[in-house]
């Protein structure tokens, strides 16, 4: 089993919509998780970090599931520029190990 | 500008011509790490180093070499490439803890 894991889409989204996807990780002691945003062959970067209690930036929500191991992430009204793919990123519990997801894609149409 | 800055971007070579990607950040971070992104595979960790002096193998280290003698820089070392090592290579940094990976923009290598 994969340490993260994440569906590889593509999430096809009529543009306005609204789309959710998982990532689920396998160890349980993992500290900290993120959601990093990669654009086609560009660099990934931060999108948003995510917190115990859930937390939300703009059109974005992150929450974290301990009980059921996985994190999400809620796109709400999506544009055309949130064609991307959204990494999934967990820190191990020995604290600087950061392990990426594969990645799940997600494609905004008009 | 804060920045991860990698050379070559671009780069096609033929099997066993050793070559060197440099990687050089201007935010004073401690933390250093090579990725290399395979389709299907995701990122993997290749070297990461905790400061000046001290690097730690990643998750696929065979093949490569790293070393951190400044703190900006961590170049990554193929002594003697081979086919499988054709990827896109990607530097990042980060303050210790932060979790915040900054990442240069990559280097797309191909092996002959």
């Amino acid at each position: 089993r994969k340490e993260v894991e994440q569906d590889p889409g593509p999430f096809n989204v009529p543009e306005g919509a609204t789309v959710a996807f998982n990532c689920t990780y396998s160890n349980s002691a993992s500290q900290s998780f993120f959601w990093y945003r990669q654009d086609c062959r560009k660099e990934p970067k931060l999108l948003m970090s995510v917190y115990s209690s859930g937390n939300e930036d703009g059109r974005f929500t992150a929450q974290l599931n301990r009980a059921s191991q996985y994190i999400s992430l809620l796109i709400r009204d999506s544009k055309l520029s949130d064609s991307a793919t959204y990494l999934c990123v967990v820190r191990g519990a020995a604290g600087n190990k950061l392990t990426f997801g594969g990645g799940t894609r997600v494609l905004v149409k008009p | 500008e804060a920045q991860v800055t990698q050379n070559p971007r671009y780069l096609i070579t033929v099997t066993g011509k050793k070559l060197t990607v440099t990687c050089s950040q201007n935010m004073n971070h401690e933390y250093m790490s090579w990725y290399r992104q395979d389709p299907g595979l995701g990122l993997r960790q290749i070297y990461y180093s905790m400061n000046v002096e001290v690097t730690d193998k990643g998750d696929v280290p065979e093949g490569y070499k790293v070393s951190r003698k400044e703190k900006r820089n961590f170049p990554l070392i193929l002594e003697s490439p081979s086919p499988n090592q054709t990827s896109l290579y990607f530097c990042a940094s980060s303050n210790q803890g932060t979790g915040e990976l900054f990442f240069g923009e990559g280097s797309r290598l191909t092996v002959l």
